[in-house]
């Protein structure tokens, strides 16, 4: 089946500091990646679409200099955190969507990665 | 605004039949998915439902109701393994086909 990689699965900072992550379809092309943020016991908000060689769409509110996306290949989308603070500290989560779809429109997603921001 | 509402929390014993339903209200529908997600996980695709019907995969069950907005999942000899939190998903008709979350049912699965 489907795979997403995604690293790291923990990351503690100090306030300031950019952190990156990265997530990759392991055994699959992805046209289309995704990065959501949840908080505990929340449902996923849908942080930007990121779309392989452009520029990513950012959702009303996300600050696109704060959260920076880059997908640069087929396999690979990275999300780079900058400047980050406490109020930064949540579960990351990336989700892959195959470049032939299908009519499902299903996304594998990776683990997620869980930022402390002290 | 684009909106889906589903029960917040649904307990059950083994053994038994659940059913979880979501109505929408989205601008651009596409189609309804839903995904399955335990505590601290990643979360997982489970049906897909673009037509009017139902859609059977093992133990679940998925429907759709265009014209009434309305879906759900139906989950039957539930196991323990099966407590998690069930998410229904709009798939929007846009640019990049992104999904729409619902809040999440969380489902506790008792002996």
């Amino acid at each position: 089946g489907a795979v997403v990689s995604q690293h790291p699965s923990w990351v503690i900072c100090k306030s300031g500091t950019s952190v990156k992550i990265e997530c990759r379809s392991l055994d699959f092309q992805a046209t289309t990646m995704f990065w959501y943020r949840q908080f505990p016991k929340q449902s996923l908000m849908l942080m930007a679409t990121s779309n392989e060689g452009s520029k990513a769409t950012y959702e009303q509110g996300v600050e696109k200099d704060k959260f920076l996306i880059n997908h640069a290949s087929l396999t690979l989308s990275t999300l780079t955190v900058t400047s980050a603070h406490p109020e930064d500290s949540s579960f990351y989560i990336c989700s892959a969507r195959e470049v032939a779809g299908g009519t499902k429109n299903i996304q594998y997603f990776g683990a997620g990665t869980r930022l402390s921001v002290l | 605004g684009q909106s889906l509402e589903q029960p917040s929390e649904v307990t059950a014993v083994e053994g038994a039949i659940v059913q979880i339903n979501c109505t929408y209200q989205t601008s651009g529908f596409y189609g309804l998915s839903w995904y399955q997600q335990h505590d601290g996980g990643a979360p997982t695709f489970l049906s897909y439902n673009a037509l009017d019907g139902l859609e059977e995969t093992g133990r679940f069950s998925s429907f759709l109701s265009r014209s009434d907005s309305y879906g759900y999942l139906l989950l039957q000899e539930l196991q323990m393994k099966d407590s998690a939190s069930y998410f229904c998903a709009v798939i929007n008709a846009g640019n990049n086909r992104k999904l729409i979350w619902g809040l999440g049912t969380s489902l506790g699965v008792n002996p």
